[in-house]
């Protein structure tokens, strides 16, 4: 069973530039979660996604951030025009929640590490 | 104020010493507790998950939850080098959302 899957582990992108990263949960999970984590913080909650909806996205910036978790295919989170301050890693997460009413077990992929110049 | 404070560190330890890691949290809403483990450049990786007070045994690993106190604790023993590894502290309110809020990690060296 595999796990949480990011790509690209490394992003580089110059100022301006779109990045989008995709994530794909563990097999059975529904529940699709980003954060990011800058240097020397925790990690922030950004956004939570079910298959074809988002739920919660009380944690991305207003502007350039946008996610979706389509039918088909993995999570993508987008940054549009990035800027020097969106260098991170950014971590998708799974649940299963939804099967087990009181799980909130979260699976963390291995990140994207964004890197703006 | 943080919602979740944790003390950075860095701790260092001898081989085979017990460990105690920390976090105090500010909201009673939280329920769900969980201790994540964190080595350079990779993903957290869960390792104790509690759901309200009490304790919970997993191997070395011990996790305590004080909801009285707004505390949790993760105690380590018997630890190993391969212990070295940012610790993160994380909970939950549940309900529709199950956002983890996070503390900022402790970064924790267990010296041969």
């Amino acid at each position: 069973n595999a796990g949480v899957m990011q790509n690209p582990r490394h992003l580089v992108r110059r100022r301006g530039q779109e990045a989008r990263l995709r994530c794909s949960p563990m097999k059975g999970h529904s529940h699709v979660y980003w954060y990011r984590q800058l240097p020397e913080e925790g990690l922030k909650f950004m956004v939570y996604l079910q298959k074809e909806n988002i739920i919660d996205e009380s944690g991305m910036p207003k502007e350039r951030f946008s996610a979706e978790f389509p039918k088909e295919g993995p999570s993508i989170l987008r940054i549009q025009q990035v800027v020097r301050g969106d260098s991170a890693a950014y971590f998708c997460a799974s649940s299963p929640l939804g099967q087990t009413s009181h799980s909130t077990e979260a699976f963390f992929g291995q990140g994207t590490r964004l890197t703006v110049v | 104020q943080k919602e979740v404070e944790q003390d950075p560190g860095p701790l260092s330890v001898p081989e085979g010493a017990i460990v105690s890691l920390n976090c105090t949290y500010s909201n009673s809403a939280f329920q769900y507790f969980m201790w994540y483990r964190q080595y350079s450049r990779k993903g957290p990786e869960l390792l104790m998950y509690t759901y309200s007070s009490g304790n919970k045994e997993d191997g070395r690993f011990t996790a305590q939850v004080d909801k009285s106190s707004k505390y949790i604790s993760l105690f380590i023993r018997d630890s190993q080098p391969s212990d070295s590894a940012t610790y993160l502290c994380a909970m939950s309110k549940g309900g529709a959302t199950n956002k983890l809020i996070f503390g900022t990690g402790t970064l924790l060296a267990v010296q041969p």
